[in-house]
């Protein structure tokens, strides 16, 4: 069984478009993230929810719209695609608290690559 | 502001030989450290972590050293192995926040 899951896993769209990224953990972690890897192959944080109140919110454009409608998935809605947000769009989740340091570890999920042509 | 470096972009060793990935910080308040590798299209898979309260951590082939002093963390791999050839990304968080931080990633490549 898949931990953490995101589809789709590859999204060709025209630009202007709206797309949506799915996202599910069956970890039963509180905590759910959406990150962006860049040309450069930087990873960066774009949200957190934590028990669907969002809690990091980096500086992205109003564009991106994440969406948890349970504690066990976040989705990510992009309106009006610009050819800047091709990337790579990872999930990830995090269990918060457990024994030991097992509530600090994060777990991503396989990655949704856009394109935006 | 990068808070998390790696700053190596490559590495390349021989199979059987010690494989020694640094990665440096800035943020004191960074409680615990993780180190992740990726595949390409893959998503980064957690290999080993430390906490902040200790300066060693060992998982088979994998160790993990870090030095708070000097806010630099290494993972050290022994033996190498050519499956083990990938970006290996280290990431520190503060877990008041949640927020965790990937440095730039480090090619491996082993040799067989």
């Amino acid at each position: 069984d898949t931990a953490v899951s995101q589809t789709p896993k590859y999204l060709v769209t025209q630009m202007g478009n709206d797309k949506s990224i799915k996202c599910e953990q069956n970890l039963g972690h509180d905590t759910m993230y959406w990150y962006k890897q860049d040309s450069k192959k930087f990873l960066k944080i774009m949200f957190s929810y934590n028990n669907k109140e969002l809690i990091i919110n980096e500086t992205v454009p109003n564009r991106f719209s994440p969406k948890s409608p349970d504690k066990a998935h976040l989705n990510l809605h992009i309106n009006s695609l610009e050819l800047g947000d091709s990337a790579v769009y990872f999930c990830a989740s995090r269990q918060d608290q457990g024994p030991g340091d097992s509530g600090n570890t994060i777990y991503f999920g396989e990655g949704s690559w856009l394109t935006v042509v | 502001d990068q808070q998390v470096k790696q700053n190596s972009p490559s590495l390349s060793v021989q199979e059987g030989r010690i494989s020694i990935l640094n990665c440096d910080y800035t943020n004191s308040m960074f409680d615990y450290f993780l180190w992740y590798k990726k595949y390409p299209a893959e998503g980064p898979t957690f290999l080993i972590s430390i906490s902040s309260i200790k300066d060693k951590n060992e998982d088979g082939r994998f160790t993990v050293f870090l030095n708070k002093s000097a806010k630099h963390l290494s993972l050290h791999i022994v033996p190498s192995q050519p499956g083990d050839s990938a970006v290996y990304f280290c990431a520190a968080i503060w877990s008041n926040t949640g927020k965790l931080i990937f440095g730039q990633g480090t090619t491996l490549q082993v040799k067989p």
